[in-house]
């Protein structure tokens, strides 16, 4: 069993929608999460953090971790075709280790 | 800030054969790691540094070496390449890992092809 796992899609919406990304984890250790967003053959780049449980948001986006569930979510609102991209959520463990899920494509369509 | 850099771009190797994955970041940072990332399998963390002359492994080290003379650069080497290890390879960086820091910084990746 992989530490964060995430569904892969693809996940179509038409401009405009609200989308929902999730992961869910295995270790109860973990205590910070992250959202990456990569573009087609780009590297990561980090779009949002929370650390322990709760919300927190940022422009259009919105990162929640309910820690009870081992589940992390990312919304995104009136998604725009810019946002178009692979999104991996991730959790960091001891310090040292940084766990990431498969990530989800998203298609926001025009 | 050329931030993290990393050559070659793309790579073809035959089965057996070594080479070294070059990775250099210009932001002082303390932490740097190396990534392969597959389909469907996501990133996956192969080794870490948390400074000069430290190096630990990930969770997919084997057939893998790394050393870090410097702060700037950690070179990835493969001792005998396999088809298996057919990957995108990510390096990152990050400030010390003895903080609540939890950004890292990735660079544009290496495509890696072993025939």
């Amino acid at each position: 069993q992989k530490e964060v796992e995430q569904d892969p899609g693809p996940l179509s919406v038409p401009e405009g929608a609200i989308v929902s990304l999730n992961c869910t984890y295995s270790n109860s250790a973990f205590q910070y999460f992250m959202w990456y967003r990569q573009y087609s053959r780009k590297g990561p780049e980090l779009l949002m953090y929370t650390y322990s449980s709760g919300n927190k948001e940022d422009g259009r986006f919105t990162a929640q971790v309910d820690k009870s569930s081992k589940y992390i979510s990312l919304f995104i609102r009136d998604s725009q075709p810019s946002d178009s991209a692979t999104y991996l959520c991730a959790s960091r463990y001891n310090f040292n280790k940084f766990y990431f899920g498969s990530g989800t494509k998203l298609n926001v369509k025009p | 800030n050329a931030g993290v850099t990393q050559t070659p771009k793309f790579q073809v190797l035959k089965t057996g054969q070594s080479m070294t994955l070059q990775c250099a970041q210009d932001m002082n940072h303390e932490y740097m790691s190396w990534y392969r990332q597959d389909p469907g399998m996501g990133l996956r963390l192969i080794h870490y540094s948390v400074g000069a002359g430290i190096t630990d492994q990930g969770e997919v080290p084997n057939g893998y070496n790394v050393s870090r003379s410097t702060t700037e650069d950690f070179p990835l080497r493969l001792l005998s390449a396999a088809p298996s290890q057919t990957s995108v390879y990510f390096c990152a960086s990050s400030y010390s890992i003895n903080s609540d820091s939890y950004e890292q910084y990735f660079g544009p990746g290496t495509r890696l092809t072993v025939t």
